[in-house]
């Protein structure tokens, strides 16, 4: 079976702190994803990247960035958190056009303070 | 850009019935993918269901079935004999072309009650 594993299931940081969230995946996918997921607005793309070390905006980057050195890591950055980037983060990844479906890490509640 | 519109936030059904949870997309791709995910309490997202905008069948797993009407950009999911484990929010996705975006929606919260 696929895995998608996310660093962290709670996290509680304070505004300002640097905070990284990890996103792992064992089956060897070329595309990975992360969404933010707030009530009434659904799953918002944040960036994604196709490769290793390729990466493109979503619709909401801003305050964000990623790195993707490894193929199978993916990371999330918010360089200085804040109080609205509260939210339930979701990790994807996908083994490429040709095979589209998505599989998900078990989300990261971030909580900032 | 894609977008994919669900337009009932909330539905709920009682159980053994059937409901009908409504997706609509907009693309100009000919080439896409469509999807059905469930989300239940645990947050684990799971896929339901898949269809490949080539093929005219529709696709059906177990209960679940999908109408899907490419020339109305419109893919609804109906939960046949609904069970209380069908309690979840719904997402429709879509991804198409040679873009590597997946598009979801705003979600469906669907209640089966007993």
């Amino acid at each position: 079976d696929v895995k998608v594993t996310q660093s962290s299931r709670y996290l509680v940081k304070r505004t300002g702190e640097k905070v990284f969230l990890e996103c792992v995946q064992d089956m060897d996918h070329e595309n990975m994803f992360w969404y933010r997921q707030d009530p009434g607005l659904g799953l918002r793309l944040i960036y994604f990247s196709y490769d290793v070390k390729m990466k493109e905006k979503g619709d909401i980057p801003e305050g964000y960035s990623v790195s993707r050195e490894k193929k199978e890591r993916f990371s999330l950055i918010l360089e200085s958190a804040s109080t609205n980037q509260t939210s339930m983060y979701l990790c994807a990844s996908t083994r490429g056009i040709e095979d589209p479906e998505a599989f998900f890490g078990q989300g990261t509640r971030l909580t900032v303070v | 850009a894609q977008t994919v519109t669900q337009s009932q936030p909330e539905m709920s059904v009682q159980e053994a019935e059937t409901v009908t949870l409504s997706c609509t997309y907009d693309t100009s791709e000919n080439n896409y993918y469509l999807f059905w995910y469930k989300q239940p309490p645990s947050r684990q997202m799971i896929l339901v269901i898949r269809q490949e905008a080539y093929k005219q069948q529709n696709a059906t797993e177990n209960r679940f079935s999908v109408n899907f009407q490419k020339a109305a950009k419109s893919f609804s999911l109906k939960i046949s004999d609904s069970q209380l484990g069908d309690t979840a929010m719904y997402f429709c996705a879509f991804i198409g072309g040679s873009n590597y975006k997946l598009t979801f929606g705003k979600g469906t919260l669907l209640t089966v009650n007993p």
